[in-house]
């Protein structure tokens, strides 16, 4: 009964420095989301993933890659961290894409130095 | 295009209390919209959703809101507050077409006295 399930929970890298976040979800959706949360902004789209096979920017794509592995795992990679990616990450999934409940990992607290 | 603004950043209630919290949307298509709860160091949890079917949506926990295309208007409403509601909650818009077009609220945060 994981849900999906991100790694790690906190992070804290110097600028400059790589690292992935990971995600996988068990309940055999086929899309997948990444989000940033930042205070008084909500949720932006940062990418997404409709199939397996396919990605796609979202809102505030710059700075981030993802791939999607396969159908459980999608993962979003920061080549070179800056402060401006100091936030909480979310991953998300769904069944049959946006008009269906989307159901969210915990969160990935990323802090650039 | 779309838009979703949360009228309110904060609400303080006190327990027992009904909850109102305001979201007022806009979409060139026909819209789903939903609602989301987020406790603190948490992920979001779908507290209820509208895909045309009927106006007056019920939720979890005793929430629910009400579809107003006239007013274009999906409200959070709750008679009685709890100490466990507070929370932060998102209004959430999305379009039923090509595309991905979701765009979240900047969420209103909610705060309950004992």
């Amino acid at each position: 009964n994981a849900g999906v399930t991100q790694t790690p929970k906190f992070q804290v890298l110097k600028t400059g420095q790589s690292m992935t976040l990971q995600c996988a979800q068990d309940m055999n959706h086929n899309s997948m989301y990444w989000y940033r949360q930042d205070p008084g902004m909500g949720l932006r789209l940062i990418y997404y993933s409709a199939s397996e096979g396919t990605t796609d920017k979202g809102e505030v794509p710059n700075g981030y890659n993802v791939s999607r592995l396969n159908k459980r795992e999608f993962s979003l990679r920061l080549e070179s961290a800056a402060p401006s990616q100091t936030s909480v990450y979310f991953c998300a999934s769904s069944d049959r894409g946006q008009a269906a409940e989307a159901f969210f990992g915990q969160g990935t607290r990323l802090t650039v130095v | 295009a779309q838009s979703v603004t949360q009228l309110d950043s904060h609400v303080s209630v006190s327990e027992g209390t009904p909850v109102l919290l305001r979201c007022n949307y806009s979409s060139s298509y026909s819209p789903s919209l939903f609602w989301y709860v987020q406790h603190p160091n948490k992920g979001l949890q779908l507290l209820l959703k509208y895909t045309s079917a009927a106006t007056l949506v019920k939720g979890i926990n005793g929430f629910e809101a009400e579809f107003k295309k006239s007013e274009t208007s999906f409200h959070l409403t709750k008679p009685s507050a709890h100490m466990s509601d507070a929370a932060e909650y998102f209004c959430v818009v999305s379009a039923n077409t090509g595309g991905f077009k979701t765009i979240f609220g900047a969420g209103t945060r909610l705060f309950v006295k004992a």
